[in-house]
C-alpha cells in the first residue's frame, strides 16, 4: 500500500487478556517506530527497529510489552496481561532511512482495556 | 535527555489572519525539528522539518517555521489561516548525533481553531 497500515483499528480487551497489534510499514522503509498516545497527550516513544534489529526499547513501560520485526518488514506489538492504564492509541511509523528523514505514521490502533 | 514544550493548549484565530503555534525544545546537542498535524481519527501527517541551513523552513499547505537557536524555539507560522487548518499540531525533536537514536520526542500538542 501507499502508506503505513495498522490493524486492527480498534481493539477492546478485557483486563488480563493478551493483545497483538500489527504494523505494515511502507515498503522498503528501514526504520520502524512504535509510539503510545494517551488521550490528550503527545505520542510517547516505545521502541525502534532498524530493519529486523530492535535498537532501542527504552520506552517500553514494562516487561508486559514486547515488539518484534522478524523479517525487517511487518512488526507486531504484543501486550500481555493488559491493564486499564494500557488504554491508548498505539501508533506505528516508518521512515526510509535514519537520522534526518521524516517518519510516516499509520492511523493507529485504539486499544481500550475494560 | 530531550524535551519539547508547546505552551499553548489551544490557539484561536480568525480565517485570513496570520497564525503562530509556539514550540520550544531542550536537547544536549544539535536538533532535528519537526512539525506534524493530526486530524480527528487520522494519523500524524508530516508538515515540515529543520535539519540544517536556512532558519526559515517552508512546508506543506503554506506552513513555515523559523528555527531560532538562541531561543531554542521552532514556532510554526502561516500568513493567512484557513478554517481547514483547524487540527491538532505537534512539534517534535530528534538528536542529530550518531548513536543518539532516531526516536522523536513530541510536545503535548496545540489545538488550532480557525473561525470564520
Amino acid at each position: 500500500g501507499a502508506g503505513v497500515s495498522q490493524s486492527p483499528r480498534y481493539k477492546v480487551a478485557k483486563r488480563g487478556q493478551d493483545v497483538a497489534l500489527r504494523c505494515d510499514p511502507i515498503s522498503g522503509h528501514v526504520s520502524l517506530f512504535w509510539y503510545q498516545q494517551a488521550l490528550g497527550q503527545g505520542p510517547e516513544f516505545l521502541t525502534y527497529f532498524q530493519n529486523e534489529a530492535q535498537l532501542d526499547k527504552s520506552g517500553l513501560p514494562s516487561d508486559r510489552f514486547f515488539a518484534e520485526r522478524p523479517e525487517g518488514s511487518v512488526s507486531t506489538l504484543k501486550i500481555q496481561r493488559t491493564q486499564q492504564e494500557d488504554s491508548a492509541v498505539y501508533l506505528c511509523a516508518s521512515s526510509p532511512g535514519t537520522g534526518n528523514t521524516e517518519a510516516f505514521f499509520g492511523q493507529g490502533t485504539r486499544l481500550t482495556v475494560v | 535527555a530531550q524535551s519539547v514544550a508547546q505552551p499553548e493548549d489551544q490557539v484561536n484565530v480568525a480565517e485570513g489572519n496570520p497564525l503562530t503555534v509556539k514550540c520550544t525544545y531542550s536537547v544536549s546537542g544539535n536538533p532535528y525539528l519537526f512539525w506534524y498535524v493530526q486530524y480527528p481519527n487520522r494519523g500524524l501527517q508530516f508538515l515540515l522539518k529543520y535539519i540544517t541551513g536556512d532558519n526559515l523552513v517552508k512546508g506543506s499547505y503554506g506552513f513555515e517555521a523559523e528555527f531560532n537557536k538562541s531561543q531554542t524555539s521552532f514556532h510554526l507560522k502561516k500568513p493567512s489561516a484557513l478554517v481547514s487548518d483547524s487540527a491538532l499540531y505537534f512539534c517534535a525533536v530528534r538528536l542529530t548525533r550518531t548513536g543518539g537514536g532516531n526516536k522523536l520526542t513530541f510536545g503535548t500538542g496545540t489545538q488550532l481553531k480557525v473561525e470564520l
